[in-house]
């Protein structure tokens, strides 16, 4: 059965340190989400992609976060300068298109010191 | 803003008891999900809830969803401890993105 790649699973960093992490898409999924999930809490939505495009970075933090999705297939959520704050699970999911069901990937848990 | 509460967000029950989630949402939506969360796992897709009254049934979870009265149920029957988890409704806000509620904490003793 297909499913989301995330990589790395783990990463523990300091503060102000630049972290960056991976997602690869069930094959010929056009829509791309990066979440992220506090303790505790339920995801929230950081990026929303349909093909290469930016479709919502609304809850994005644009001054220290950023994504992309070049070619339209995997993507990238980089963090930089890394804060305390930032310790968190961070979730990719994508669906076939927009409003279609979303499958997330394992996730990969940051830990800032 | 749309706002998703659940409730109860912790639920410790013993194994052969039946219990309901709740999931209010506080706009008109047309669809919602139910997700489940193993500790340190990624999250499962349960169901998919797309009208008004539509019902759907795997094992001995049941999902529904009143859009009128902006609820949504999920229905445990005789709990086994393999249940344990977390469970997430999450609404579609606008057909653009999924918000999702705090989560249901679920403990199902042998």
């Amino acid at each position: 059965e297909a499913e989301v790649a995330q990589s790395p699973r783990y990463k523990i960093t300091e503060k102000s340190q630049a972290v960056a992490f991976w997602c690869d898409p069930i094959s010929g999924h056009a829509t791309l989400y990066w979440y992220r999930q506090i303790l505790g809490q339920g995801p929230e939505l950081l990026v929303q992609f349909q093909d290469e495009s930016v479709v919502d970075d609304s809850q994005l933090p644009k001054d220290r976060f950023s994504a992309e999705r070049l070619k339209g297939v995997d993507s990238t959520l980089k963090i930089q300068p890394a804060e305390l704050g930032d310790s968190a699970m961070y979730l990719c999911a994508s669906s076939l298109a927009r409003r279609e069901t979303q499958y997330f990937g394992p996730g990969t848990r940051l830990l800032v010191l | 803003e749309l706002k998703v509460e659940q409730n109860p967000l912790f639920l410790s029950m013993q194994e052969g008891k039946n219990y309901t989630i709740y999931c209010n949402y506080s706009t008109t939506s047309d669809r919602l999900y139910w997700y489940r969360q193993d500790p340190g796992k990624s999250l499962e897709s349960l169901f998919v809830l797309l009208s008004n009254g539509a019902v759907k049934q795997e094992g001995r979870l049941m999902a529904s969803l009143d859009t009128k009265a902006r609820l949504s149920t999920l229905h445990i029957t005789a709990a086994v401890h393999d249940l344990s988890a977390t469970y997430f409704c999450a609404v579609d806000k606008n057909g653009n993105k999924l918000v999702f509620g705090a989560g249901t904490i679920l403990r199902v003793k042998s």
